[in-house]
């Protein structure tokens, strides 16, 4: 089967850098993928990995290594809307999604 | 402007009945999902559909029905053979699985509690 693992919870102050690290446990995939999810609201895309390395947009970077089976979200210059639930998700070869359970970001003043 | 609407956002169930929730999308995309999310949980895939009359089951399919009539509609059924539906629900869409940047695009959800 395939799962991935997330910290449940990370807290930071404006203006700083955080990382949400994803693990998974998969036989196959086409990438890996980041969603934010405010409370009550719909999940949104932020980033997607096809290949290894790192992708940037804006004040967000997403990374994948296929060879450790890990990837992180990067989010610098932490804004108090950044506080919210950020999901990853690998886009397997039966071509459904699977998700992590979570990490909850909150900012701090 | 392109989206998926999900209707209604708030529903509320006897025990015992059926309900349908509704999910439509004119982004023209082939792939169309159903999760599950429960309080502060992730989310979990109950079903999912490629192409037009084809489904397949997710994770926790059981006491759920869907159709894909319409490239366009994929309708979910909440049974009462679910013995725990009060969730809140996502439709999704993607254009070709695979093939692209792997954004999913979400409903609004729909929010469904069993009295």
């Amino acid at each position: 089967g395939q799962s991935l693992e997330q910290p449940s919870e990370v807290t930071a102050v404006e203006g700083a850098i955080v990382q949400i690290n994803c693990t998974y446990q998969t036989s196959g995939f086409y990438g890996l993928s980041w969603y934010q999810q405010h409370d009550g609201g719909a999940p949104t895309f932020l980033s997607y990995n096809a290949l290894d390395g790192l992708e940037e947009t804006g004040r967000f970077s997403s990374f994948l290594s296929r060879s450790d089976s890990y990837g992180y979200l990067l989010l610098q210059e932490l804004q108090m809307k950044d506080s919210a639930s950020y999901f990853c998700a690998v886009l397997i070869y039966g071509q459904n999604f699977v998700f992590g359970p979570g990490t909850r970001l909150s900012v701090l003043p | 402007d392109g989206g998926i609407t999900q209707s209604p956002k708030y529903l509320f169930r006897k025990e015992g009945q059926n309900v349908t929730l509704s999910c439509e999308q004119n982004l023209n995309h082939d792939a169309m999902y159903w999760y599950r999310q429960d309080p502060g949980q992730g989310l979990r895939l109950i079903y999912y559909s490629q192409i037009v009359n084809d489904f397949q089951k997710g994770d926790i399919a059981e006491g759920y029905s869907v159709s894909r009539e319409k490239k366009e509609s994929f309708p979910l059924t909440v049974t009462s053979a679910q013995k725990n539906p009060t969730a809140f629900y996502l439709c999704a869409s993607i254009a070709s699985p695979g093939q692209g940047p792997g954004e999913l695009f979400f409903g609004e959800g729909s929010r469904l509690t069993v009295l």
